[in-house]
């Protein structure tokens, strides 16, 4: 059973258009990392949250933390073909040492032309 | 900044042979180093944590005697995966925390092990 519970699964849409991942659990985290990773890559850390209710912008994605810490959500907007790949959510939970991280299942987005 | 380096990139090895891997902080010293192993579509498993000087922490399933962990310095990492078979076949991943930041982890390339 995992701690972080992403959804959807897969998100296949097309170029321009909006998209929003979650992230959520019942446990508290320290903090949040959102990833992305490509095929025979390892994975990019995009964001990193840590205060409840936190909203971080880079370009056209923005990342919330949810007020409790329980949650979080990724949305990009105008989605490029260049925005394709899985996109991972990690946890720090308050409750592990040494910075191990929960890992969500992923969420595989695709945009097409 | 915070750059993780993996080698090899890609190992093909026989059943029965041994096989290491490398995990490198080229541009900082690691708090922590973390292994992981991803099956195709699926997220990253958690294998072990391992810091500088001491013994690795295996999580609950992995094998220790198998996967072998030395954490010789503050930049490197050794994975050595003992008399491998095919089922060990997969894409291992090694990530590192920073001294000052514990909770982020930067990942390295990963490495492709196929044993035939």
């Amino acid at each position: 059973t995992q701690l972080l519970e992403q959804s959807p699964q897969f998100l296949s849409i097309q170029e321009g258009e909006n998209l929003t991942v979650y992230c959520n659990s019942s446990s508290v985290f320290s903090s949040l990392q959102w990833y992305r990773q490509e095929p025979g890559e390892g994975p990019v850390l995009l964001v990193t949250v840590v205060t409840g209710g936190e909203v971080k912008k880079l370009k056209r994605l923005t990342f919330q933390f949810g007020d409790a810490r329980k949650d979080s959500s990724l949305h990009i907007t105008a989605a490029q073909p260049g925005d394709t790949g899985l996109y991972l959510c990690a946890g720090s939970l308050t409750t592990d040492s040494w910075g191990k991280l929960q890992f969500g299942a992923g969420t595989q987005v695709v945009v097409t032309p | 900044g915070a750059v993780v380096s993996q080698h090899p990139s890609r190992v093909i090895c026989k059943s029965g042979t041994s096989v290491k891997i490398e995990c490198r902080s080229l541009d900082f010293q690691a708090t922590t180093m973390f292994w992981y192993r991803q099956f195709p579509k699926q997220s990253l498993m958690l294998m072990a944590t391992s810091n500088e000087g001491s013994k690795a922490t295996y999580e609950q399933g992995v094998e220790k005697d198998k996967f072998l962990i030395n954490h010789a310095s503050l930049t490197l990492s050794t994975l050595t995966v003992t008399s491998a078979h095919p089922e060990d076949s997969s894409f291992y991943i090694c990530s590192a925390t920073l001294v000052s930041s514990t909770d982020t982890q930067y990942f390295g390339p990963g490495t492709r092990l196929t044993v035939l």
